[in-house]
């Protein structure tokens, strides 16, 4: 299947800083990436959905001006978590769908660990 | 929310079948059935998905009941290294955003 990787594997940041993780499909070029938050013993809950060239669409609840996406390639979507608090701590993932494949399913990166202190 | 309801948790004895249902009773007739598992500390794997017949492929089996409310992923031989939440999501075949809205998983222990 396709690989999709995830940079870095893990950060530690000071609250109040600005920590960015990348996300890219190596094997194949995404239109659409996805990003989401996942804490201990949760199921994993969906951010938004990146689209190459255009604006992000984010869930209800997740807040826009904090969490900056910018997916300028087709192969390389980033996550931005602005003025970071510990509450912000958590595990986030990436994927990307790969329209080469019908019915389009998503390939996930390894994920993201964010500890703010 | 989640359109499927998985157990929370289940054993499986190490070499022995492990069979995982989950509902969909509202499922609509151009959606797919999705498996996905994620070890500890990892990112999802894909397993396997169907529309209406039942698949099988190197890691798994899934069988879709007929009126396609209900399935169940089958690990036939189930290893130590199956030790995983496993995910069972429904998704259109075609849509705009494609977007996967995770339920909250079986926990499957595999026991030596």
């Amino acid at each position: 299947g396709a690989v999709v990787s995830q940079h870095p594997s893990r950060v530690i940041c000071k609250s109040g800083t600005s920590v960015k993780i990348e996300c890219r499909s190596l094997d194949f070029q995404a239109t659409t990436m996805f990003w989401y938050r996942q804490f201990p013993k949760q199921s994993l809950m969906l951010m938004a959905t990146s689209n190459e060239g255009s604006k992000a669409t984010y869930e209800q609840g997740v807040e826009k001006d904090k969490f900056l996406i910018n997916h300028a390639s087709l192969t390389l979507s980033t996550l931005t978590v602005t003025s970071a608090h510990p509450e912000d701590s958590s595990f986030y993932i990436c994927s990307a769908r790969d329209p080469r494949e019908k019915p389009y399913e998503q390939y996930f990166g390894p994920g993201t660990r964010l500890t703010v202190t | 929310d989640a359109k499927t309801t998985q157990p929370t948790s289940m054993d499986c004895a190490e070499g022995r079948a492990a069979n995982l249902p989950c509902n969909h009773s509202t499922i609509s007739g151009n959606e797919y059935v999705y498996w996905y598992r994620q070890i500890h500390s990892q990112g999802p794997q894909y397993i396997i998905h169907g529309l209406k017949n039942n698949e099988t492929n190197e890691m798994a089996s899934l069988i879709i009941t007929e009126d396609r409310k209900s399935s169940t992923l089958i690990l036939p031989h189930a290893t130590l290294r199956d030790t995983a939440v496993y995910y069972c999501i429904v998704r259109p075949a075609t849509s705009g955003t494609y977007k996967y809205i995770f339920g909250t998983g079986t926990r499957l222990k595999v026991l030596a």
